[in-house]
C-alpha cells in the first residue's frame, strides 16, 4: 500500500536562511509527487508536481523538490524563506482517487 | 477563473444534528473529491466522483455520510446524526478530464464543530 512519511512535524527557520522539508514515500510503481502549501484556515495549494522526466522540479513561490528514486524521497526546498512562508506544508502521492497525504510539517518563520 | 468554492466555510452543530455542505467544482473538471483533515493530520480521501457517478468511497464514510453529485456539477456531502468525532475540516477538490496528470485543485474547505 502507498503511504508518506514526513519526519518532521514543525519546522523553525530564520527568514533568509534556507529550508529542506523532508518526504519518503512508499509506492509500487513510478509514482506520482506532490507538495501543498496551506496556510491556517484555509485549503490546500499546489507548489509543484512530479510525474516523469527531470527529477528536479521547480515550483511557485521560488519552491524545488528532487525526486530520488534510490531513496524514496522527495524533499522540498528553498533557498531563502520569507515570513510569509510560514504555513503547513503537505507532500502527497498518488493521484485521482488514490491520493495519499503525509501528516505534514508545520513551518515557523522566525524575524 | 474562479476556483473551487466550498459552502459553508463554517459549520457549528449540536451532536445528532443533520448537516449538508456542498461543493462547486471548477467549470468543466469532471472529477471531485471530498476529503476529511483532523487537526494535525493531512488530508484522508472520503469519496470520488467521475461526472454525476459516485465510483469509491472510503470506509471512513460510514452510514451516517452521504455525498452525490445530481448533475455531474456541484456535489453534496451530507452526515446524519453529527457525533463529536466528525469535527474536522472537510475539503473539497477537483480535477479534469485529463488522463495521467491526477492535479487535484482543493477548495477552502468547510470547518465542522460538533458540540
Amino acid at each position: 500500500a502507498q503511504s508518506v512519511t514526513q519526519p518532521d512535524i514543525h519546522i523553525t527557520v530564520s527568514e533568509g536562511a534556507s529550508l529542506e522539508l523532508r518526504c519518503n514515500y512508499s509506492y509500487g510503481a513510478t509514482p506520482y509527487l506532490f507538495w501543498y502549501v496551506q496556510s491556517p484556515g484555509q485549503g490546500l495549494q499546489l507548489l509543484l508536481k512530479y510525474f516523469s522526466g527531470d527529477t528536479l522540479v521547480q515550483g511557485i513561490k521560488g519552491f524545488e523538490a528532487e525526486f530520488k528514486r534510490s531513496q524514496s524521497s522527495f524533499n522540498l526546498r528553498k533557498p531563502s524563506v520569507h515570513w510569509s512562508d510560514a504555513a503547513e506544508y503537505f507532500c502527497a502521492v498518488g493521484g485521482g482517487n488514490d491520493m495519499r497525504f503525509g501528516a505534514g510539517t508545520r513551518l515557523t518563520v522566525k524575524p | 477563473d474562479t476556483g473551487v468554492s466550498q459552502d459553508p466555510r463554517h459549520k457549528i452543530t449540536k451532536r445528532g444534528q443533520n448537516v449538508t455542505f456542498r461543493c462547486d467544482p471548477i467549470s468543466e473538471h469532471n472529477r471531485l473529491y471530498w476529503y476529511r483533515q483532523t487537526l494535525g493530520q493531512g488530508p484522508e480521501f472520503l469519496t470520488y466522483f467521475q461526472n454525476e457517478a459516485q465510483l469509491e468511497k472510503s470506509r471512513l464514510l460510514s452510514d451516517r455520510f452521504s455525498a452525490e453529485r445530481p448533475k455531474g456539477s456541484f456535489s453534496t456531502l451530507e452526515i446524519q446524526r453529527t457525533e463529536q468525532g466528525d469535527s474536522a475540516m472537510y475539503l473539497c477538490a477537483s480535477s479534469p478530464p485529463r488522463a495521467l496528470e491526477h492535479e487535484q485543485f482543493f477548495g477552502p474547505g468547510t470547518r465542522l464543530t460538533v458540540l
